[in-house]
Formats: structure tokens, C-alpha cells, sequence
């Protein structure tokens, strides 16, 4: 069965740094997006993307976030310089069309230090 | 505003008992729900997708339900079994809005005891 993969599976920076999170989703899917999960909350939506720009992004998605489609099948996630309560697992997923099932990735566990 | 709530929080049952898990959705106009199984420290697998026109689906021992005049969708899991311990989240997407994403409720966490 197709799968999303995300890699690293887990990553651990300094304060200030800045990483790349990446995401290979479904070969076929239109549709991409980052959803974030900080330790014992809920999952947030971060970032949508389709047809090589930004559908919608919510309020935490902000200057210090971009993503980015650099060759057709990878999809990339910025954090320009990280912040201690960036720490979360970072979701990537991809979708056939945009109200059919979602396929998520089994994530990226950022540490920022 | 769309608030998903799920009760409850969180569920211990003896192995073979029957269960429902509760979602509740303060917005009716919705595409569909979905329900996801979340492992600690893993991804989000999928379980069960719901359309805004159906009434339920099933899968195996799983069968979700949804009734979107009340806000309402259940998750029956027939005959737990130790495997099925995990977190339940339900999503869901509204009707509307400039792309389809998922906004999630809180979660059950669901132990199964052998």
C-alpha cells in the first residue's frame, strides 16, 4: 500500500537554528500539508499546498515557516530559526482530492534544545 | 468556529467487551469525518472516512456512525482485543472553507486489559 515517508524520523537542534523537515508524499496526491502535534495536545493544522503554492495556512504558520515542492516529489517544511515551543511532532499527508482520505506520514519528532 | 470534542478522554476495558468512543462536532456543514488510530509516538493511520451524505461505514470489527444535524459520530469497536490500545482521534473537514483541512478533536485513549 502507498505510503507517506518523512524524514528524519526524529531530530534534535539548538534554539536559533534552522532545519528542514522532509516529506515524500503519494506519488498520485494533489494535495499536501504539515499538521503539527505538540506533546499532549491537540493536532493542528499548519500548511496546505497544491499546484506548487499555498492554499491555506493557519495563524502558527507564520514568517519563520515555508515549504517548498523543489523537485515533484519531495515536499519540504522550513523552520527558519526554531524556538523552544516549536518542539512537536511535525505530520506530513497527502490526499487524492481535497475531501477524500487523508494519508498521513508517521512523523518528525523535532527537539529544540 | 469549528470545536471537534471527544468523550471520553480517556477508556480501560477488559478484553472482548464491546465500545463506543464519542465525537461530538459544533458545526454541522461538513465534508466528511474521519476517524484515525494514533500509537504513541507514531503517525496517524487511517480507520474509517465518512461522507456527509452516508449514515456509517464499517471495517472488520470497526463501524463508525455519523449523524450531522446533532454533531454527532460514534466509533464501535466490536470484540477488543489488547492491539486495538491506542489513541482514537476523529477529524473532520468542513464544508466551505478555502481548503480541505482536517481539524481534530482531543482524542480517546483507549486501553484494552488482557
Amino acid at each position: 500500500e502507498p505510503e507517506v515517508t518523512q524524514t528524519p524520523s526524529h531530530q534534535v537542534t539548538q534554539m536559533g537554528q534552522e532545519v528542514i523537515l522532509r516529506c515524500v508524499p503519494i506519488s498520485n496526491h494533489l494535495y499536501f500539508y504539515w499538521y503539527r502535534q505538540i506533546l499532549g495536545q491537540k493536532v493542528e493544522f499548519l500548511v496546505s499546498f497544491y499546484n506548487n503554492e499555498i492554499s491555506e495556512k493557519s495563524e502558527i504558520f507564520d514568517d519563520q515557516f515555508s515549504v517548498e515542492r523543489p523537485d515533484g516529489s519531495n515536499f519540504t517544511l522550513k523552520i527558519r530559526s526554531t524556538k523552544l515551543e516549536d518542539s512537536a511532532m511535525y505530520f506530513c499527508a497527502s490526499s487524492p482530492e481535497g475531501d477524500y482520505g487523508y494519508t498521513f506520514g508517521s512523523g518528525t519528532r523535532l527537539t529544540v534544545v | 468556529k469549528q470545536e471537534v470534542t471527544q468523550i471520553p478522554a480517556a477508556l480501560s476495558v477488559p478484553e472482548g467487551e464491546n465500545l463506543v468512543l464519542n465525537c461530538s462536532f459544533t458545526d454541522s456543514a461538513i465534508y466528511n469525518l474521519q476517524w484515525f488510530r494514533q500509537d504513541p509516538g507514531k503517525g496517524l493511520t487511517s480507520l474509517l472516512l465518512i461522507q456527509s451524505s452516508q449514515r456509517e461505514q464499517t471495517s472488520g470489527r470497526l463501524n463508525a456512525s455519523l449523524d450531522k444535524s446533532s454533531g454527532r459520530s460514534t466509533l464501535y469497536i466490536a470484540a477488543s482485543q489488547p492491539g486495538d490500545s491506542a489513541t482514537y482521534l476523529c477529524a473532520v473537514i468542513n464544508y466551505g472553507g478555502a481548503t480541505n483541512k482536517l481539524i481534530f478533536g482531543t482524542g480517546t485513549l483507549l486501553a484494552v486489559q488482557p
